[in-house]
């Protein structure tokens, strides 16, 4: 099956970038998101990014996707306090059997 | 676009009994609906996946009779949880897909059994 791996907290100061990072497992899969959940609520997608992509930029959202290494990355530019939340990444693959697999979830916190 | 509900979003119920949670995909036809479970500062975890008209697939673990899932139609899929104990608790959350490789959550429904 499909592992996805996030680091568990990060903390930026407002106006800062924040990079956030994700690996996967699976080199099958075809779709890697980045949904935003704020407590209490359900999963926001942000952005996702075809495998065969190796960049997306979405206002101040910017997704890498480094095949080889099977690494994921969410840049956030500008970060405001509304930034403040939990990010997943998920893997979409054959190897997760048609499904998505969820990452652990890193919580960023926006400090003024 | 792309919206989908769940009712209720909160509900609070005594050991033993059954409670019914509803997924809707408001704008679009969903030919597949998921449905997770999220602990306290965890990940999701995948429970089912349900095509409209046909049986659900279960993930290793989860027990299928006391977690009833029905796909009615290209819009509606419902969660019964049978015979409800604490350990039960949790934010149940649904997904609707309207083709491979999109998904789009609902908002959670936090359940407490007393």
């Amino acid at each position: 099956g499909e592992d996805v791996e996030q680091s568990l907290f990060l903390s930026v100061r407002e106006g800062d970038s924040s990079v956030i990072n994700c690996t996967y497992t699976d080199s099958s899969s075809t779709y890697l998101y980045w949904y935003k959940q704020e407590p209490g609520a359900g999963l926001q997608l942000l952005t996702y990014i075809f495998s065969n992509m190796d960049m997306k930029q979405d206002q101040r959202l910017t997704v890498l996707l480094n095949k080889k290494d099977k690494h994921l990355s969410l840049r956030i530019a500008d970060t405001q306090t509304g930034d403040s939340a939990i990010y997943f990444c998920a893997a979409w693959g054959t190897g997760g059997g048609n499904k998505l697999t969820f990452g652990t979830g890193t919580q960023l916190k926006v400090e003024l | 676009g792309a919206v989908v509900s769940q009712h209720p979003s909160r509900v609070i119920c005594k050991s033993g009994t059954s409670v019914k949670i509803e997924c809707r995909s408001l704008d679009f036809q969903a030919t597949t609906m998921f449905w997770y479970r999220q602990f306290p500062k965890k990940s999701l975890m995948l429970m089912a996946t349900s095509n409209e008209g046909s049986k659900a697939t279960y993930e290793q673990g989860v027990e299928k009779d006391k977690f009833l899932i029905n796909h009615a139609s290209l819009t509606l899929s419902t969660l019964t949880v049978t015979s409800a104990h604490p350990e039960d608790s949790s934010f149940y959350i649904c997904s609707a897909s309207p083709r491979v490789g999109e998904q789009y959550f609902g908002p959670g429904t936090r359940l407490t059994v007393t």
